[in-house]
């Protein structure tokens, strides 16, 4: 079945560590997302692509990263600069403006 | 500019009774609309999504929206409530043709027994 795969499921990052979060999709979509989701908070946007080798910088792309080298593929590198990374983070897919299909997130806690 | 507002953080309702979860956005251009459900630590998944045609739109697992283009709303409505309805909810916005989807802030579903 056809969908988005998040890796992995629970992350734990140490002070001053980069960590980089895996999101795979076999839906031949071209658009995909990074969202990070606090308690109680709704979705922020972090950066997005809409096509291979381009990306654009969301509402809080402060302290990541992101690379598109394949369709399939959209990492988040979560780099040091984060001063306060722990959060639930989804990432997303879609084509032709028919929605979102989400993957089922990565919890990230500094420890 | 494309915007979602969702009145009520939080929702409590008893088991059996009605869901209404209210939703209006604006849009410059006819919008496509969306509502998702986020169940804990898990990925949302779209319940139902209106692009063009008929205005009440059915979902999964009992719920429905209606498109009034006149107020603005998309609002979200199940008959009778289940406890396995207390979840957060989502509605969201994208123009027509467009990709990136504007969300609201949620609303939290909780249902008493």
């Amino acid at each position: 079945d056809g969908g988005i795969t998040q890796s992995p499921k629970y992350l734990f990052r140490k002070e001053g560590q980069n960590v980089t979060l895996s999101c795979e999709q076999n839906l031949n979509h071209d658009a995909m997302y990074w969202y990070r989701q606090d308690p109680g908070q709704g979705l922020r946007l972090i950066y997005y692509s809409q096509i291979v080798n381009d990306f654009q910088k969301g509402d809080i792309a402060e302290g990541y990263s992101v690379s598109r080298e394949k369709k399939e593929s959209f990492p988040l590198t979560v780099t040091s600069a984060q001063k306060n990374p722990t959060a639930f983070y989804l990432c997303a897919s879609t084509s032709e403006g028919y929605g979102y299909t989400f993957g089922s997130g990565t919890r990230l806690t500094v420890v | 500019a494309q915007s979602v507002t969702q009145l009520g953080s939080h929702v409590s309702v008893s088991e059996g009774a009605l869901v209404l979860l209210r939703c209006n956005y604006s849009s410059s251009v006819p919008p496509y609309l969306f509502w998702y459900v986020q169940y804990p630590n898990q990925g949302l998944q779209l319940l139902l999504k209106y692009t063009t045609g008929a205005t009440l739109v059915k979902g999964i697992n009992g719920f429905e929206a209606e498109f009034k283009k006149s107020e603005t709303s998309f609002h979200l409505t199940k008959p009778s409530a289940h406890m396995s309805d207390a979840a957060e909810y989502f509605c969201a916005v994208t123009p027509t043709g467009a990709n990136n989807l504007f969300f609201g802030t949620g609303t939290r579903l909780t249902v008493i027994p």
